[in-house]
């Protein structure tokens, strides 16, 4: 296993379309997020699981966005109707709960450009 | 309400000299913190962290220092290399949240 791998790197879509974004993290990991990262920011937090529960949402998430995370492994994020306004890195990362503030491991993200 | 910033968006050193990154936060509750590196076309990578009940914390070329009645960190960077040229982003967490709260960011340029 040699990191967080995130799928696929680039996605371009036009405006109204819906999206599905991949993540699958480091095995022994249990913990698992979602962030978004615009240009001349840092990353975002979006959601956040432990095993399979979504434990925290982000008011960022607005109602078109949901994640999952079915049998507390991969994780997918889908964002419906897409807007110009949801253009952005999405970057996941994933810890071990087990160590009190462990560093989060990161993806190399998807960028998304709605057109 | 940006509860960690880092006020220098980019930064410019010379090879072999002594790179600092500063970082200031608002919220008390943070008592741990973490820098992270990012190359472009990659998700950030974590570098060197600190918790709240020390001032120091040294890693190899990276230190990181804490001053919690400024409620400011640093991150210093000796000798600086040209590799280490890359976007630096400070992150702060606070016991039983999970989530990492980022800084928007300081762009390093090590010139050889």
């Amino acid at each position: 296993d040699t990191g967080v791998s995130q799928d696929p790197r680039h996605k371009i879509t036009k405006r109204g379309q819906n999206v599905t974004f991949r993540c699958d993290p480091i095995s022994e990991h249990n913990r698992l997020y979602w962030y978004r990262q615009t240009l001349g920011q840092g990353p975002e937090f979006l959601t956040y699981f432990q095993n399979e529960a979504q434990l925290e949402k982000s008011r960022l998430l607005s109602d078109r966005f949901s994640a999952e995370r079915p049998k507390g492994s991969f994780s997918t994020l889908e964002i419906q109707r897409t807007e110009q306004g949801d253009s952005a890195m999405y970057l996941c990362a994933s810890s071990f709960s087990q160590m009190m503030n462990t560093e989060a491991f990161f993806g190399q993200g998807t960028r998304l450009t709605v057109v | 309400d940006q509860q960690v910033k880092q006020n220098s968006p980019s930064l410019s050193v010379q090879e072999g000299r002594i790179s600092i990154l500063n970082c200031d936060y608002t919220n008390s509750m943070f008592d741990y913190f973490l820098w992270y590196k990012k190359y472009p076309a990659e998700g950030p990578t974590f570098l060197i962290s600190i918790s709240s009940i020390k001032d120091k914390n040294e890693d190899g070329r990276f230190t990181v220092f804490l001053n919690k009645s400024a409620k400011h960190l640093s991150l210093h960077i000796v000798p600086s290399q040209p590799g280490d040229s890359a976007v630096y982003f400070c992150a702060a967490i606070y016991t039983g949240r999970r989530a990492l709260t980022f800084g928007s960011g300081t762009r390093l340029q090590v010139q050889p």
